[in-house]
């Protein structure tokens, strides 16, 4: 299986901060990568698709970079909304496998 | 497109979990439905898909224990997990995939304790 890791593990911020959140795998993925948020008690939400494409509805403070193996999602300047945890996806062969996630919050 | 998922919330060990997801308001064709797990405070666990035609791929982690169907007429998406134990306790969501890593949407969950 492919294993995908995430840095940090867990960032305090503040509002208005631009924070980036890489997620590497261990093998060559191409761009079949998703970010996803989760806020507690709730299904995580898509926000990033191929590794770079906003999904329709998310603020476009998000952006996601990379091909391969090595990824980014960024958040151009946080807001409070943003907290939760955030987890990147690879799709590119099965099983389908998570990022351990990277926790948000705020200083 | 609305997804559900409903099923029993105490699941005694060693016997059958079963759970179903109602697709709402949208077409089963042509997407990857997906199951997936997350046991409390851990992350995501992807446990397999069913395209609408029936082909399956499954999470070999789970040795066999989950079979996935599909009934199209009615639009709903099942899940069987033999053998349970403590470990298969957590919230329980079915998604809709394609490719690129993008599911959306899922459903709200449901959790599914295994205790006796």
């Amino acid at each position: 299986a492919i294993q995908l890791t995430q840095s940090p593990s867990s960032l305090s911020a503040s509002v208005g901060d631009r924070v980036t959140i890489t997620c590497r795998a261990s093998q060559d993925i191409s761009v079949d990568l998703g970010w996803y948020q989760q806020k507690p008690g709730k299904a995580p939400k898509v926000l990033i698709y191929a590794a770079s494409s906003l999904e329709s509805g998310v603020p476009s403070r998000f952006s996601g970079r990379g091909s391969g193996t090595d990824f980014t999602l960024t958040i151009s300047s946080l807001q409070p909304e943003d907290f939760g945890t955030y987890f990147c996806l690879q799709d590119h062969s099965y099983p389908v496998t998570f990022g351990p996630g990277t926790t948000v919050d705020f200083k | 497109v609305q997804l559900q998922e409903s099923g029993p919330r105490l699941v005694k060990p060693s016997e059958t979990l079963s759970l179903t997801c109602t697709v709402s308001d949208g077409s089963i064709g042509g997407y990857k439905w997906t199951w997936i797990r997350q046991p409390p405070g851990r992350g995501p666990e992807w446990l397999g898909n069913i395209h609408h035609r029936g082909e399956t791929n499954y999470n070999p982690s789970l040795k066999g224990r989950v079979t996935l169907s599909v009934d199209t007429s009615k639009n709903l998406l099942f899940l069987k997990m033999t053998s349970v134990t403590a470990t298969d306790t957590a919230v329980y969501y079915c998604a809709r995939g394609i490719n690129w890593g993008w599911f959306d949407p899922w459903g709200q969950g449901t959790l599914v304790i295994v205790s006796s």
